[in-house]
Parts: C-alpha cells; structure tokens; sequence
C-alpha cells in the first residue's frame, strides 16, 4: 500500500525567513498531493494542492513542487509569519484514489 | 451554513464500555471518512465510505464499527475491543468525481479513557 513520510517533524524559523517540508510516497500511481494546515485545536485544512500533470503551483507565499521521477513532493512557505505556525500534513492516494494516506505531520514555528 | 459537525467534542469512558460518536454533513457529499490523530503519528484512516450503505476498512479499522444508513450521516462506534481508544477522532467529507479531492474537516472528537 501507498506510505507517505514527511520530514522534518519540527521546524522553527525566524519570521521572514523560508521553510521548506518534504515528503516521499511509494505508489507511481498517485497523481494528487495536498497539504493540510491544522493550526492548535482546530480542524485542518486544505492550504494547497498539487496534480501530477504540473511539477509546480503557487498560491501567494506558498508554493508545492512535485517530482514525480523522485516520487516527492515539498510545500514552500515564503516571508513567513507568526499566523504560519501550525501543524502541516502532507497526503497522497492510497490504493482507492478516495483514500488519503497522510504524512505524520510537520509542527512549524515562527519566532517573531 | 453548510458544515460538517461531530459530537460530543469530548468524551470519557469507562474501560469495557463502547461508544458511538456522531458525524453529520449537510454539504450534499457523497464520500465521508473517519481519521484517528495521535501525536506525532499524523492522521491515520480509520473507515471511509464512498456511497450509503456501503463502506470499507482504512489501515486501522480493527476495534471501530461504523454504518453508513444516510448520505448525511456516518456514525463511529469505538468498541470494547480498541485496546488503545483515547485519541482525538477526527470525521471528513468530500464530494465522489472521479478523481481525488479536498476533504472537509469536522471539529473532531476528544475520548479519554478512564
């Protein structure tokens, strides 16, 4: 079945600067990658998504990229704020396209 | 409003005792799928249904129960049998295309054993 690994499990940046999430998948065939926010005692959700027929998108200060040969995918996060710190998750298909294997999840915080 | 709404937001039970927690969606989506979060473990998927009445086991379903009697409605029952229950339950939907999409998150539900 399709394993998702997300790295780091923390990241503290200072505010302005980038921070930058990885993940890798194992199923070839997975062709959607989104990324959930879930900031503290709240639901997550979706801040951005990615299909493989594009290896890039941007929404503003965040940006995924997908490397379908390296079977990974990251979330960029540029100027970042202290609004970021959150928890990120990153997901792709498992074996039915409408089940969601989700990463292990990326605590980031933003020191003013 | 449209949503997605899960009760009770906590919960305490006793070792031996089932429980049920309750997942409604009034978004006219077909899909719906309950998501156990430990920390540090991310979102593991527990049971999913694509259409009513129908639904199939995630990667951690042994110990839950669900059924899928109304599009709205997708019960969780966390039996006897759970050996490890206190987690924070986390209930989604999304509308069935064809293809993947966005998943609409509840609250979620706390449950503490006692």
């Amino acid at each position: 079945g399709e394993n998702v690994e997300q790295h780091p499990s923390t990241l503290s940046v200072q505010e302005g600067d980038s921070a930058v999430i990885k993940c890798t998948y194992s199923d070839s065939a997975s062709n959607y990658f989104p990324w959930y926010k879930q900031e503290l005692g709240k639901r997550p959700q979706l801040i951005i998504d990615i299909r493989s027929n594009v290896g890039e998108k941007k929404d503003q200060r965040i940006a995924v990229t997908l490397n379908k040969t390296a079977k990974h995918f990251s979330l960029h996060i540029t100027e970042t704020q202290p609004e970021d710190s959150a928890v990120y998750f990153c997901a792709a298909p498992g074996d039915s396209s409408y089940k969601l294997i989700f990463g292990s999840g990326t605590r980031l915080l933003v020191r003013p | 409003d449209g949503g997605i709404t899960q009760s009770p937001k906590y919960l305490f039970r006793k070792e031996g005792q089932n429980v049920t927690l309750s997942c409604e969606q009034n978004l006219n989506h077909d899909a719906m799928y309950w998501y156990r979060q430990d920390p540090g473990q991310g979102l593991r998927l527990i049971y999913y249904s694509q259409i009513v009445n129908d639904f199939q086991k995630g990667d951690i379903a042994e110990g839950y129960s669900v059924s899928r009697e109304k599009k709205e409605s997708f019960p969780l029952t966390v039996t006897s049998a759970q050996k490890n229950p206190t987690a924070f339950y986390l209930c989604a939907s999304s509308i069935v295309s064809g293809d993947t999409g966005e998943l609409f998150f509840g609250e979620g539900s706390r449950l503490t054993v006692l």
